[in-house]
Formats: C-alpha cells, structure tokens, sequence
C-alpha cells in the first residue's frame, strides 16, 4: 500500500463546475499538507498548505484536511481552462525532510 | 509565495561534456534543498537532498559521483551531471524548504545528443 493515494485521472469537466480532488494516506504522522498545481514543462507551484484538520480557504481554493479520515481535498470553485494542470498533493511528517507526493491528477476544464 | 529561480531553463549539450544547473532560492534562506527528476507524464522523482555545508544526501539508485551537488550557501545549489549521456535527458526540478513548506523552481529540461 502507498503511503499517499490519489487518483491520477484524467478528469474533465466543464467550465465553471466544482472540481473536488483528493487523496488518502495511511500514516497518522502527517503533520502537514500540500497542494501543487503543475503545468506542463513548468516546475509544481504551492497553492495551499495546512497543517490542521479543518478547511482554509485561497480565492478560488479550498483545502480540507480530515485527520480522523486520513483524508485531505482540494476544492476548485467556478473552474477556468486555466486550471487545466496536474494537481498532486503532498505531505510531511513533523521534522522529516522528504516530502510524500500523490501520484498527482491530470485535470482539464472545458470551455 | 517564495521564489525559487533555475538556471538555464534549457539545454541541449553533446553526449560527454558536463552541465551545471543553478537553483537559488531568491527571497528567503534554505537550508535544506532537493533535486527532482521528472520523465514525461510522471511524478517527481527525488533525486537527492542537500543542507547548505554538509554532502548531499542521495536517493537509492542515483549515482553520486554522475549528479554533484554543492549547496554553497544558504540561496545558492548547484547539479552538476557529469559526463553526460542521452539517458539523463530528462527534466531537472530543484525545490527549496522554508520551514515546513516547500517551493520549487521552473525547472530545466536537459536534452544531451
């Protein structure tokens, strides 16, 4: 079993729809979490980072971390073409220096 | 967010010769900094980890004496991968820690002929 589980995808959806994306882990010592959005040929960029159970919430994004579940999200509101990336999420154990990654989703929103 | 810069983003070199990536983390100190490759529609593949004065630590099955890493200062890493050949062709991602989050750079993509 992977430490960090996501659905690659590809996922497709129109525009303007809620995008909901998501990964499981196993291991209860994740402390903190992430989300990156990657373009193609272009390095993973941070768009949310959170380290409590709970929602926070960027503009357009929402990140929910389910700690009980062992279950984070991204949520993307009134989806843009320009939202159409691989979004991968990423963990961390509390002093440790590698981060965990998911093996990332292929997202593409239709105009 | 920070800024982490790479350098070049590009390069294309013969089959033997050795190239050098720069990574600098530009608004703020790292002291640990990582090395990632990424083949076409994967994800990132650690390749190494480097604390600014100390060797780099190396992931299983990358070869250190092939990919040197300094981590001169505290913004500055540098990859270094020696005597090239067209099998490390690929995309080169340095990423830098700030605190608990983590920024990467644009990448560069090597092609060796």
């Amino acid at each position: 079993q992977k430490e960090v589980e996501q659905d690659p995808g590809p996922l497709s959806v129109p525009e303007g729809a809620i995008v909901s994306l998501n990964c499981t882990y196993s291991n209860s010592a994740f402390q903190y979490f992430m989300w990156y959005r990657q373009y193609s040929r272009k390095g993973p960029e941070l768009l949310m980072y959170t380290y409590s159970s709970g929602n926070k919430e960027d503009g357009r994004f929402t990140a929910q971390v389910d700690k009980s579940s062992k279950y984070i999200s991204l949520f993307i509101r009134d989806s843009q073409p320009s939202d159409s990336a691989t979004y991968l999420c990423a963990l961390l154990i509390q002093g440790a220096q590698k981060l965990v990654f998911g093996q990332g989703t292929r997202l593409t929103i239709n105009p | 967010g920070a800024v982490v810069s790479q350098h070049p983003s590009w390069v294309i070199c013969k089959s033997g010769t050795s190239v050098k990536i720069e990574c600098r983390s530009l608004d703020f100190q790292a002291t640990t900094m990582f090395w990632y490759r990424q083949f076409p529609k994967q994800s990132l593949m650690l390749m190494a980890t480097s604390n600014e004065g100390s060797k780099a630590t190396y992931e299983q099955g990358v070869e250190k004496d092939k990919f040197l890493i300094n981590h001169a200062s505290l913004t500055l890493s540098t990859l270094t991968v020696t005597s090239a050949h067209p099998e490390d062709s690929s995309f080169y991602i340095c990423s830098a820690r700030l605190y608990n989050e983590q920024f990467f750079g644009p990448g560069t993509r090597l092609t060796v002929l």
